[in-house]
């Protein structure tokens, strides 16, 4: 299994500022994946963080509004830019398990954003 | 493509009564299938899974699913409710020699009732 922190766990923040959570993870992964949980909701998949190359966006994400740091292979950021009140959500860090992997899903305890 | 339904958004039970949530799955492959569980204010947490082998998987805290081929479901069960079961749960499927490409369902929120 992973260990995956994440940094803040809660923030109130106002409209248009912007807010850079973090991940750490106790093992190197090769890819880690940033989703979305508005309130009441399933999870959405923002972006594939990859270290060493540009992130990857599902449809409906773009890098502008959720610019992604990889410096290595055991930390990303999500930035959340010029924040608006539709943007408070949980934002969850994920990675593969790499153990005889056979596809499970670690989570972080995410950030929950509210935007005033 | 994969999707996946689970069926109810809200299912109540009384502590000690047999708990059932409902996953359906779509997919042109044969799945990975998941539920994770939610608490308030955490992450998900890893349930149990199918990959291969045996369809009758056991997880944490009494839980168990049955895969079924021929039904497309994954369904949840747990013969005794605890109210610390009161949380949400997420049926998952992911495509086989990917990985990763994850597609959840929309939850079910689970209170127990004392």
């Amino acid at each position: 299994s992973a260990v995956i922190s994440q940094k803040p766990s809660r923030d109130i923040c106002q409209r248009g500022t912007s807010l850079t959570i973090q991940c750490q993870v106790d093992s190197q992964v090769t890819m880690m994946f940033w989703y979305r949980q508005q309130p009441g909701q399933s999870l959405t998949l923002i972006a594939t963080a990859n270290q060493g190359s540009e992130a990857t966006y599902e449809s409906g994400f773009v890098i502008d509004k959720f610019p992604i740091s990889r410096p290595n292979l055991t930390f990303s950021t999500l930035t959340v830019s010029n924040m608006s009140p539709e943007d408070s959500s949980i934002y969850l860090c994920s990675v593969l398990g790499t153990v005889r992997s056979t596809g499970e899903l670690f989570f972080g305890e995410g950030s929950r954003l509210t935007v005033l | 493509a994969q999707s996946v339904t689970q069926l109810g958004s809200h299912v109540s039970v009384s502590e000690g009564a047999l708990v059932l949530l409902r996953c359906n799955y779509s997919s042109s492959v044969p799945p990975y299938l998941f539920w994770y569980v939610q608490y308030p204010n955490q992450g998900l947490q890893l349930l149990l899974k199918y990959t291969t082998g045996a369809t009758l998987v056991k997880g944490i805290n009494g839980f168990e699913a049955e895969f079924k081929k021929s039904e497309t479901s994954f369904h949840l069960t747990k013969p005794s409710a605890h109210m610390s079961d009161a949380a949400e749960y997420f049926c998952a499927v992911s495509v086989r020699f990917t990985g990763n490409q994850f597609y959840f369902g929309t939850g079910t929120s689970l209170t127990v009732i004392p």
